[in-house]
């Protein structure tokens, strides 16, 4: 009854390093999405994915990519982190935009970047 | 463009009172979905419930009750008999019917004390 695991769960980086945020799924969702929560204004959401092999950019993408290589794992990439991207991560899942389920969200990813 | 609008930054009560989260959403679409989340101080998203755009009816589960106008393009909710355990961060978001992306308010900052 695993649902969103979000790997790792903390992760403190200096600036400049890169990393991957690995988010996996068992409810067979085509839908997956990272989003990024700060401080006082809620959560963002940086890319989604409706489908393996396509992604598309959210609210605020810039300094992020992602892969969608497997159904059930959507991949978050910093290539070179900012004290910006200091943040919890977020990713959910979902069988449809039109489905009566919600979004399912993993337990989060708080990152912290130096 | 959409957007939601939780004026309402912090709300302190006593435990019992009723309380009131207010939520203002913007879109154009005639088809949407609104949602509310509960983010306990454990950090994980919980998910309260969904609404879609042709269901005005109000609902009520146990303590919790929501008030849906699209009139005035709001969703409130009100927890009766508020109780400690109710304290949390609560989110108000609206998505579309294609890509099922969540916008989300800033949230409501819940205290109940004893």
């Amino acid at each position: 009854n695993a649902g969103v695991t979000q790997t790792p769960k903390f992760r403190v980086l200096k600036t400049g390093q890169s990393m991957t945020l690995l988010c996996a799924q068992d409810m067979n969702h085509e839908y997956m999405y990272w989003y990024r929560q700060d401080p006082g204004m809620g959560l963002r959401l940086i890319h989604y994915s409706v489908g393996e092999g396509t992604t598309a950019k959210g609210e605020v993408p810039d300094g992020y990519n992602v892969s969608r290589l497997k159904k059930q794992n959507f991949l978050l990439g910093l290539e070179s982190a900012a004290p910006s991207q200091t943040s919890v991560y977020f990713c959910a899942s979902s069988l449809g935009a039109l489905s009566n389920q919600p979004q399912h969200f993993g337990d989060g990813t708080r990152l912290s970047i130096l | 463009a959409q957007k939601v609008t939780q004026a309402q930054t912090e709300i302190s009560v006593v435990e019992k009172e009723d309380v009131t989260l207010d939520c203002v959403y913007e879109t154009r679409d005639t088809t949407y979905y609104l949602f509310w989340y509960k983010q306990p101080p454990s950090g994980e998203l919980v998910f309260l419930i969904r609404r879609n755009s042709f269901d005005e009816q109000n609902e009520i589960s146990g303590r919790y009750s929501w008030n849906f106008q699209k009139s005035t393009s709001s969703f409130n909710f009100t927890i009766t008999a508020s109780q400690v355990v109710d304290s949390a961060v609560y989110f108000c978001a609206l998505s579309d019917g294609y890509t099922g992306k969540l916008i989300f308010g800033q949230g409501t900052t819940l205290q109940v004390k004893p």
